[in-house]
């Protein structure tokens, strides 16, 4: 296995365009989960998949984000009408329902000019 | 509010000096705590973890960690520190089916 991929590594947007990141997990990790994370902070929770099922969101997880992860598999999160606060790093991570040991892929680094 | 406190913002050390890095947590039951390590230009990597049982946990690469209940700390421990330790190293909780990550503790290791 090769771990957790995310695409793209880097990307640099102008405010008010649309991104999207894809996650590709583990593949037999059931939970994915994704988190925000800002120079100097510690990664903060924005939401999570069981299989395909969202169970849940981080109330930093405003109208313009939505996440998907249509066959339990990889997952997307959309960022819509991009703001310059939403610079940051995204990252994403899997685990099994039956333990709580996340593996974590390498983050995509959003830039919003 | 459930939050994980890592009061040590930076820490230096010399090489092959002892290290602990502080770390509370609130909001009371038994917490399920972990510390990761984020390496510069690496993913968050799991050192180890507490759920239950022996209050002295043992991780990878030397680590350990030590769940204090009376004092809601749950810190980590290496007896010599390598160069190759320098990194961010964060403390997390589980609660509820979210993970809860401190501030994170900058290392720096001296030759």
């Amino acid at each position: 296995d090769t771990g957790v991929s995310q695409d793209p590594r880097h990307k640099i947007t102008k405010r008010g365009q649309n991104v999207t990141f894809r996650c590709d997990p583990i593949s037999e990790h059931n939970r994915l989960y994704w988190y925000r994370q800002t120079l100097g902070q510690g990664p903060e929770f924005l939401t999570y998949f069981q299989n395909e099922a969202q169970l849940e969101k981080s109330r930093l997880l405003s109208d313009r984000f939505s996440a998907e992860r249509p066959k339990g598999s990889f997952s997307t999160l959309e960022i819509q009408r991009t703001e310059q606060g939403d610079s940051a790093m995204y990252l994403c991570a899997s685990s099994l329902s039956v333990d709580y040991e996340q593996y974590f892929g390498p983050g995509t680094r959003l830039t919003v000019t | 509010a459930q939050s994980v406190t890592q009061p040590d913002i930076h820490i230096t050390v010399s090489e092959g000096a002892s290290l602990e890095l502080r770390c509370n947590y609130s909001y009371g039951a038994t917490p399920y705590l972990f510390w990761y390590v984020q390496s510069p230009g690496q993913g968050l990597q799991l050192l180890l973890k507490y759920f239950s049982g022996d209050t002295l946990v043992q991780g990878i690469k030397g680590f350990e960690a030590e769940f204090k209940r009376s004092q809601s700390s749950f810190n980590l421990r290496k007896p010599s520190v390598h160069w190759s330790d320098a990194a961010e190293y964060f403390c997390v909780r589980y609660n509820f089916n979210k993970f809860y990550f401190g501030s994170g503790t900058k290392l720096n290791v001296k030759p």
